[in-house]
């Protein structure tokens, strides 16, 4: 079983929808928790990072960590064509980070 | 531009030759990395440098060098080239170690061996 995993999709949905991405985890030691976005034939940038459990928002976007269920979540409220790309959640583990597989997001207008 | 560059972007090779791949990074930066993202996307990492000192060397074939000769750079050279190691290598860095402030990341360097 890999540390993280994530559901590659694709997934795709009609702009303005609301957008739930989701990570799964085993490493109960992971504490920092981030989001990724990849465009294609691009390297990955951050979107979010949060610490421990709880909810963050930033703009049309929310990071949420339950660590007692290993869960994490990327929601993007009002969805455009622009969001279209590969959503990679990420932990750290040690010096380095953990990456998900990705979620392929396909927003048509 | 304040950025993590990497050259050559593509890199079409036979099976059996030695490349490398330049990174550098101009954001001040302490630690870089190289990660493989193979054909399925995912993300691994196979080595980290802070401040030109290997701390991170994941389980990669002794093929794979990388070579840091200052805080700014990190080179990765390749040696006997495999069709397995078709992939995109993307060169990072971060302003700490273990990444919490996050990377930035290069736009890659496609490789396919043939």
């Amino acid at each position: 079983q890999k540390e993280v995993e994530q559901d590659p999709g694709p997934l795709s949905v009609p702009e303005g929808a609301i957008v739930s991405l989701n990570c799964t985890y085993s490493n109960s030691a992971f504490q920092y928790f981030m989001w990724y976005r990849q465009y294609s034939r691009k390297g990955p940038e951050l979107l979010m990072y949060t610490y421990s459990s709880g909810n963050k928002e930033d703009g049309r976007f929310t990071a949420q960590v339950d660590k007692s269920s290993k869960y994490i979540s990327l929601f993007i409220r009002d969805s455009q064509p622009s969001d279209s790309a590969t959503y990679l959640c990420a932990m750290i583990s040690g010096y380095a980070l953990n990456f998900g597989k990705g979620t392929s997001l396909l927003v048509t207008p | 531009d304040t950025a993590v560059s990497q050259t050559p972007k593509y890199l079409v090779t036979q099976m059996g030759n030695d490349k490398s791949i330049k990174c550098e990074q101009n954001l001040g930066h302490d630690t870089m990395y190289w990660y493989k993202q193979d054909s399925k996307k995912f993300l691994k990492i196979m080595f980290s440098y802070n401040n030109k000192e290997l701390i991170i060397n994941e389980t990669v074939p002794n093929r794979f060098s990388p070579k840091s000769p200052d805080k700014a750079h990190l080179n990765l050279h390749i040696n006997s080239l495999e069709l397995g190691d078709s992939a995109v290598y993307f060169c990072a860095s971060s302003p700490r170690d273990r990444g919490l402030w996050g990377y930035t990341f290069g736009s890659g360097t496609r490789l396919t061996v043939v």
